[in-house]
C-alpha cells in the first residue's frame, strides 16, 4: 500500500536554508506534491514534480526526486518567516481517480 | 474570484447531534474531496466524488454521508454514527485529468 513518511519538526533560522524530507513507498506513483498549510487555514500547493523527474526549480524552492530510493525533498533558499508553516509532501496514483496520499506534516519554524 | 468555500470556519456540536458542513467551489471541477486532518495523521480521505449525482467511499467513511446533486457543491454530513468527530476538515476540488487539488480553508468541528 502507499505510506509517505516525513519528519514532525524542522528549525532554521532566517536567512539559511531549509530542507524537508519525504519518503514514499509507491513506485507506481505519478505526481510528488509539496503543500503548505498555514495556522487553522487549507493547504496551498507549493510545487509538484512528474515522477519522472529528477528536478524541479521555482524561484526559491527546489524540489529533488531521488526514485531509486523513493525520496522527495524540498529546498526552501533564503528562509523567511513567512515560510513558517506545516509543509505536506503527497504523491498521487492515477487510475479511476486521482488518489492522494499525504504525509503528516512537516512543521517548519524559522527563528528571527 | 474562483475558489473554494467552506462553512462555517468553526462549528460546535452536541454528542449526538447530526452536522453538515458546506463546500461549494466555482471552479467548474468536477472531482470534489472530503478529507480529515488530525493532529500527528496528516490527512485522511473520507468521500470523494468524480461526477455529479456520484460519490465513492474513501478510506475512513464510517459515520459520514455526502450527496452531490450540484456540481458546485458536496456537502458532508457528519452522524451520530462517527465515534471521535472532533477535527478539522478540508475540502478540495480537481478537474479531471489535471492533478492537481485546490483546497478550501476548512472547518474545524468541535464536539461538546
Amino acid at each position: 500500500g502507499e505510506d509517505v513518511e516525513q519528519s514532525l519538526f524542522l528549525s532554521v533560522r532566517e536567512g539559511d536554508s531549509s530542507v524537508i524530507n519525504c519518503t514514499y513507498t509507491d513506485s507506481s506513483s505519478t505526481y510528488l506534491y509539496w503543500y503548505k498549510q498555514e495556522p487553522g487555514a487549507g493547504l496551498q500547493l507549493l510545487t509538484y514534480i512528474f515522477s519522472n523527474m529528477d528536478m524541479k526549480q521555482d524561484q526559491r524552492l527546489t524540489v529533488l526526486l531521488n526514485k531509486k530510493d523513493k525520496h522527495l525533498s524540498l529546498r526552501i533558499a533564503d528562509t523567511q518567516t513567512g515560510d513558517s508553516a506545516i509543509y505536506f509532501c503527497a504523491e498521487s496514483i492515477t487510475g479511476g481517480y486521482q488518489k492522494v496520499t499525504f504525509g503528516i506534516g512537516t512543521k517548519l519554524q524559522v527563528i528571527p | 474570484d474562483g475558489g473554494i468555500t467552506q462553512s462555517p470556519k468553526y462549528l460546535f456540536r452536541k454528542e449526538g447531534q447530526n452536522v453538515t458542513l458546506s463546500c461549494e467551489q466555482n471552479l467548474n471541477h468536477d472531482a470534489m474531496y472530503w478529507y480529515r486532518q488530525d493532529p500527528g495523521q496528516g490527512l485522511r480521505l473520507i468521500y470523494y466524488s468524480q461526477i455529479v449525482n456520484d460519490f465513492q467511499k474513501g478510506d475512513i467513511a464510517e459515520g459520514y454521508s455526502v450527496s452531490r446533486e450540484k456540481k458546485e457543491s458536496f456537502p458532508l454530513t457528519v452522524t451520530s454514527a462517527q465515534k471521535n468527530p472532533t477535527a478539522f476538515y478540508l475540502c478540495a476540488s480537481e478537474r479531471t485529468g489535471r492533478d492537481e487539488q485546490f483546497f478550501g480553508p476548512g472547518t474545524r468541528l468541535t464536539v461538546l
